[in-house]
């Protein structure tokens, strides 16, 4: 089945740790996104990507980072300069960044101890 | 800024339809409207987009108005499954992009 894999569903961190969250896509497609979802709130964008080596920030970019070596892949960064890091992270893709709609995977809840 | 209003809850019983409404009375003329929802802890869920026509697949209809100020997403017979969150999402111009706001959409219970 074709689908966007998030892993893993939770994780653990102490404090001042970087950490990295995993997100693959079977769905050869060209855009990919990672929000996140703090409760009470809508999704945020923090980071997007058009194609392969090349991505642009989102609403909420400070203290996080990316990366886009490879089509189906779009690992985020969550620094220790990230204020507020705990959070529910979702990673979504699109065919492209034009009116296709974005399908997301099922989250990376982060919980910094 | 959020572009669409939504109401925050609604009930509705199991097999019967849901409706849905939001308003986004600033959309551009060639903006499209999407529905998403959300189960609890999940990734949320696409369901369907429209421009102008109103427009049904497998798990939705979505009926936009003529002036395209406001739409309905509806549900023709609820189940419990059906209860989530539902996002209605406008793109906004963001530089060269487009970029969708979330706002915090309609919870809708399905009761038996």
């Amino acid at each position: 089945d074709g689908g966007i894999t998030q892993s893993p569903k939770y994780l653990f961190r102490k404090e001042g740790q970087n950490v990295t969250l995993s997100c693959e896509q079977n769905l050869n497609h060209d855009a990919m996104y990672w929000y996140r979802q703090d409760p009470g709130q809508g999704l945020r964008l923090i980071y997007y990507s058009q194609i392969v080596n090349d991505f642009q920030k989102g609403d909420i970019a400070e203290g996080y980072s990316v990366s886009r070596e490879k089509k189906e892949s779009f690992p985020l960064t969550v620094t220790s300069a990230q204020k507020n890091p705990t959070a529910f992270y979702l990673c979504a893709s699109s065919i492209e960044t034009g009116y296709q709609p974005q399908h997301f995977g099922d989250g990376t809840r982060l919980s910094i101890l | 800024d959020a572009k669409t209003t939504q109401p925050p809850s609604m009930d509705c019983a199991e097999g019967r339809a849901a409706n849905l409404p939001c308003n986004h009375s600033t959309i551009s003329g060639n903006e499209y409207v999407y529905w998403y929802r959300q189960i609890h802890s999940q990734g949320p869920q696409y369901i369907i987009h429209g421009l102008k026509n109103n427009e049904t697949n497998e798990m939705a209809s979505l009926i936009i108005t003529e002036d395209r100020k406001s739409s309905t997403l509806i549900l023709p017979h609820a189940t419990l499954r059906d209860t989530a969150v539902y996002y209605c999402i406008v793109r906004v111009r963001a530089g060269n992009n487009r970029k969708l706001i979330w706002g915090l959409g309609t919870s809708l219970a399905v009761n038996p």
